[in-house]
């Protein structure tokens, strides 16, 4: 089965500063590649998400860049915010299956 | 945030108790889920229905039992319990394999789970 290994686990930025979450596959054939983000007690919420047919998508400061070769994919977000202070999922996705999820990344934004 | 609904949001049951959880999903979709969150723990899938049929598993014990009555409706039957079973439960839903396939998984709130 798939298997997705994320890092860090957790990542201190400070306000304003970029902060950069990786994430790697171990499937070849998954192909939908999605970024959760989860606050403190609340469901996690889609940010992002990328399909295997594109390298990168954007969307404010929020973007995705995926290498299918090296079967990785990463999240950017710039210009942090307070607000951007959760633990960020990333997860893997292979037609009929469920996603399978990383361990998580805890993002402090230090103000 | 009412797409996909949950309920209970929380539950204590002792090890020899039967329950169950709802989920429910208002979004049209033709796929469900259900996810366990245990701490320091990632977001693991048990259960995945597409058209109402039960496609993956994942070797999860047979004391979590589901059921999905129809598109909209699915249900985790939980009985003998143990402790480390004690954990958040989510369902999501995504519309799969159909015009406009998108993948998108939307998550209900979930219920926290204490066994005792």
């Amino acid at each position: 089965g798939e298997n997705v290994e994320q890092h860090p686990s957790t990542l201190s930025v400070q306000e304003g500063d970029s902060a950069v979450i990786k994430c790697t596959y171990s499937d070849s054939a998954s192909n939908y590649f999605p970024w959760y983000k989860q606050e403190l007690g609340k469901r996690p919420q889609l940010i992002i998400d990328i399909r295997s047919n594109v390298g990168e998508k954007k969307d404010q400061r929020i973007a995705v860049t995926l290498n299918k070769t090296a079967k990785h994919f990463s999240l950017h977000i710039t210009e942090t915010q307070p607000e951007d202070s959760a633990v960020y999922f990333c997860a893997a996705k292979q037609g009929a299956d469920g996603l399978t999820f990383g361990k998580g990344t805890h993002l402090i934004i230090q103000p | 945030e009412t797409g996909v609904t949950q309920t209970p949001r929380h539950l204590v049951m002792g090890m020899t108790n039967k329950k169950s959880l709802k989920c429910e999903q208002h979004l049209g979709h033709n796929a469900m889920y259900w996810y366990k969150q245990s701490a320091k723990k990632p977001l693991e899938l048990m259960f995945v229905y597409s058209l109402e049929e039960r496609v993956e598993n994942n070797s999860v014990p047979s004391r979590f039992s589901p059921e999905c009555p129809n598109s909209s409706h699915l249900f985790l039957h939980l009985h003998t319990l143990q402790p480390e079973d004690s954990a958040l439960y989510l369902c999501a839903s995504s519309q799969d394999f159909a015009a406009g396939r998108t993948d998108t998984q939307y998550f209900g709130p979930g219920t926290r789970l204490t066994v005792l």
